[in-house]
Order: C-alpha cells, then sequence, then structure tokens
C-alpha cells in the first residue's frame, strides 16, 4: 500500500518568512495529491492541490510543487502570516478506480509574529 | 460548497456504554470515511463506504461498525465504549465523479470516554 512521510513534524518561523513542508509517498499510481490546513478544534480543509501531471501549482502565497520521478512533493508558504499558524497534512491519492486516501503525519506551523 | 455535518462536536460517555457517531453530507457522494485523529498519528482510516449499505475495513477497525443506510449518511458505532477510544472522530466524504476526488472533512466530534 501506500506510504506517505510528511516533514518537519514542526515549524516556526518568524512573520514574513517562507515555510516549505515535505512529503514523500511510495507508490507510484498515486496521481492526485491535495494539501490540507487544520486550525485548532476544526476539520482539515482543502489549500491546494497537484495533479501528477502538472510539476507546480500557485495561489497566491501558497504554492506546492512535485517531484514523480523521486516521489516527493511539497508545500511552500511565502510571507507567512500569523493566521497561517495551523496543522498541514499533505495526501497522496490514485483518483483511478479504488481509491484509498493516504495522510501524512502532519506539520503544526507556527508563525511568530 | 460541499457540507459535511458531524452533529456533535462534543461528547462525553462512559466505558461499556454504546456511542453513536453521525454525519451528513449534502453533495450526493459516493464515498464517506471514518478517520481518528491522535497527536502524533496523524489521520487514521477507521472504515469507508463506497455506495449505500456498502463498507470497508480501514487500518483500525477494531471496536468500531459503521452503518450507512442512505447515500448522505455515514455512521460510527462504537459497541462499547473505552477510553482507549478517547480521541477526535473525523468524518469525510468524496465523489466517484468529479476529477479532483478531493476529499471534504467535517468539524470533528471530540470524544472523551470515562
Amino acid at each position: 500500500g501506500e506510504n506517505v512521510e510528511q516533514h518537519p513534524s514542526t515549524l516556526s518561523v518568524q512573520e514574513g518568512d517562507s515555510a516549505v513542508i515535505k512529503c514523500t509517498y511510495s507508490d507510484s499510481a498515486s496521481n492526485y495529491f491535495p494539501w490540507y490546513k487544520q486550525e485548532l478544534g476544526k476539520g482539515p480543509q482543502l489549500i491546494i492541490d497537484i495533479r501528477s501531471n502538472v510539476g507546480e501549482k500557485k495561489d497566491q502565497r501558497i504554492a506546492v510543487t512535485l517531484n514523480k520521478t523521486a516521489k516527493h512533493f511539497s508545500l511552500h508558504i511565502t510571507e507567512t502570516q500569523p493566521e497561517d499558524s495551523a496543522v498541514y497534512f499533505c495526501a497522496a491519492i490514485n483518483s483511478g478506480g479504488y481509491q484509498k486516501v493516504t495522510f501524512g503525519t502532519g506539520t503544526k506551523l507556527q508563525v511568530i509574529p | 460548497d460541499v457540507k459535511v455535518t458531524q452533529s456533535s462536536r462534543y461528547l462525553v460517555k462512559r466505558t461499556g456504554e454504546k456511542v453513536f457517531l453521525e454525519c451528513v453530507q449534502d453533495m450526493d457522494h459516493e464515498n464517506m470515511f471514518w478517520y481518528r485523529q491522535d497527536p502524533g498519528l496523524g489521520l487514521r482510516l477507521i472504515y469507508f463506504s463506497y455506495d449505500v449499505k456498502m463498507k470497508e475495513k480501514g487500518d483500525i477497525p477494531e471496536g468500531y461498525s459503521v452503518s450507512r443506510e442512505k447515500k448522505e449518511r455515514f455512521s460510527l458505532i462504537l459497541e462499547s465504549a473505552s477510553t482507549n477510544q478517547t480521541s477526535m472522530y473525523l468524518c469525510a466524504s468524496r465523489s466517484d465523479r468529479v476529477p479532483g476526488n478531493t476529499i471534504y472533512f467535517g468539524e470533528g466530534s471530540w470524544l472523551t470516554v470515562v
């Protein structure tokens, strides 16, 4: 089955700096990679996603990159703000046929004002 | 917007009680999931359902059962609650028809078993 590793488990950055979270996956059949943000006391919310036919995707201060050969993908947050503080999860999905969603173990990001 | 609603946000139950956690989604999604979230362990899949009356075990099904009698509703059942089932439970849904296959989560149910 799929195995997703996520690093680091915790990350502290100064407001305005960039933050990078990395995930690796094992199943080459995985072709869809969403990122979720979970604020305290709430359920995870999708913030950005990328498919295997795309190498990079950007949405304002958030970007995701994918290296299919190396089987890793990363979340980049630029110009971090205190409201970016949350737990971030990556996931790998094989969207063909029956799919099981495998999540990383999460990264707790703290943005220090 | 997709809405996944978990009817109980905070519950306190006694050991041995039968517990029902209810989840409803309003987007006609085929797939529904129950996850358990614990510090340092991420999101662990308990059960999922890909159609009405269908269910499949996830990674940690022991001590749990599920029911899906209607497409929009997926219930998680703890037959005899134990203290090690104290956790946050997340329901989620996903469409088979949407190319993105994004999974949508509810707000979570915090269960404490005493």
